[in-house]
């Protein structure tokens, strides 16, 4: 079955760090993925999508199928960074399946 | 565009008693999603309707919890009788069926079930 797994529940930096949050998931196929983003008290909204090869707010994620992982990356977190990110994969159905979510805390 | 509206924000209620939660999607959007999310399990999806069909129901707990849309701009996920361990965010999110498979999430029903 299709899955995703976020190894991680709470990754704490300090700010000007390098963050990596890991995503790995399982299919065999071409998967489309996405990152979301929920920042405290608010909606969850999209941050990237492996499609799109973009970067947005720093952050940047490259799909590996060899490694089946989509690993989300910043070079310098910061302060406004901290929020509860989501990896959600897509594959050739309605559905988004997600990941159970890290805590990425960013500590002054 | 508001973007999705969900009501209520927060709803507090105790054991037993139906619950009532409600959602309008982006204008436009043929698809809608509801979630539910808890500190353990994470982001789950309970059900979706495309074009107001029910498609996929598979996530939902148990009978207790049952959806409706009745029109394309309205939804509801009902919860009755509801149980502490309901207790959680609730979330809809709807798409189009142009491009790609983003969805736009409201704000979320907290639930507390006493």
């Amino acid at each position: 079955a299709q899955r995703v797994t976020q190894p991680e529940k709470l990754l704490s930096v300090f700010k000007g760090a390098p963050v990596e949050l890991k995503c790995n998931y399982s299919y065999s196929g071409s998967p489309e993925l996405f990152w979301y983003v929920q920042y405290s008290r608010q909606r969850l909204q999209l941050l990237l999508r492996h499609i799109s090869r973009e970067s947005i707010k720093g952050f940047t994620a490259d799909l590996n199928k060899g490694e089946t992982s989509f690993h989300l990356k910043k070079p310098f977190a910061q302060e406004e960074d901290s929020a509860m990110y989501y990896c959600a994969l897509s594959y050739n159905t309605d559905k988004l399946i997600f990941g159970t979510g890290t805590r990425l805390q960013v500590f002054p | 565009d508001a973007g999705v509206i969900q009501s209520p924000r927060h709803e507090v209620t105790e054991m037993g008693q139906e619950v009532t939660l409600r959602c309008k999607p982006i204008s436009g959007h043929d698809y809608l999603f509801w979630y539910r999310q808890t500190m353990m399990r994470g982001l789950e999806l309970l059900i979706y309707f495309n074009n107001n069909v029910p498609i996929d129901d598979s996530g939902m707990p148990e009978d207790r919890f049952s959806a409706k849309m009745p029109n394309a701009s309205f939804s509801t996920l009902k919860i009755q009788p509801s149980e502490p361990r309901d207790s959680a965010v609730y979330f809809c999110a709807s798409r189009t069926t142009q491009g790609s498979n983003e969805q736009f999430f409201g704000p979320g029903t907290r639930l507390t079930v006493l």
